[in-house]
């Protein structure tokens, strides 16, 4: 079945430090995926996605590109700030049956300390 | 718009009572779904629809119902409430189409404590 790694947390930074939360995937069919955040006490948003491989998407400063040949998606940014501290999920969303089912990661806490 | 509203945002069992969580969606989306997050684990799915009348399970189902009579609701029933099932209970809707690219709008969540 479908799968999503990502580096274990917590990881903490200092302010202005490089991020990246690696995450790669097994999936039986062509999958969508997508980095999703959560702040302390709410929901999951939607951080970015990619839908086909070398795809990049970005938002709010972050990075991350589809590579199918290495089957990742890994998250990146330049330049994080306290208010980036957060829980990141990766996740896929398989193009097989149930393709509208998101397969998640187990998180990555991010903890940006001035 | 409200986007998913969950209700309660908190709740405290007892072994053995029943409860349902809700949820409601004002996006006119066809998709739905019920998540539980637990320590170390992820989210994982439970149950889920792709439209009122329709409905089917996730990875984890066991003690836990679901109906979706409306388009805009989609509440999850535990009908003999047991301690495995403290957790954070997330519900989540999004478009079809596109094969699946559809981002999904989450609910803030309830917390359920199961004594």
């Amino acid at each position: 079945g479908d799968s999503v790694t990502q580096m274990e947390g917590p990881v903490t930074l200092s302010e202005e430090a490089f991020l990246t939360i690696n995450c790669t995937y097994t999936a039986t069919g062509y999958p969508s995926l997508f980095w999703y955040v959560q702040y302390p006490g709410e929901g999951l948003q939607l951080l970015l996605k990619a839908t086909k491989a070398d795809d990049k998407g970005s938002n709010k400063g972050f990075e991350a590109t589809y590579r199918k040949e290495t089957t990742s998606f890994h998250l990146e940014k330049g330049s994080v700030q306290v208010s980036d501290s957060a829980v990141y999920f990766c996740a896929l969303s398989d193009s097989g049956a149930g393709s509208y089912q998101l397969t998640f990661g187990k998180g990555t806490k991010l903890s940006v300390i001035p | 718009n409200a986007g998913v509203t969950q209700t309660p945002k908190f709740q405290v069992l007892k072994t053995g009572q029943s409860m349902t969580l809700q949820c409601a969606q004002d996006m006119n989306h066809e998709y739905m779904s019920w998540y539980r997050q637990d320590p170390g684990m992820g989210l994982r799915l439970i149950h889920y629809s792709v439209g009122a009348g329709i409905t089917d399970q996730g990875e984890v189902p066991n003690g836990y119902n679901v109906s979706r009579s409306t388009t805009e609701d989609f509440p999850l029933r535990l009908l003999s409430a047991a301690p495995s099932q403290t957790s954070v209970y997330f519900c989540a809707s999004s478009l079809l189409g596109g094969g699946g690219n559809q981002p999904q709008h989450f609910g803030d969540g309830t917390r359920l404590s199961i004594l």
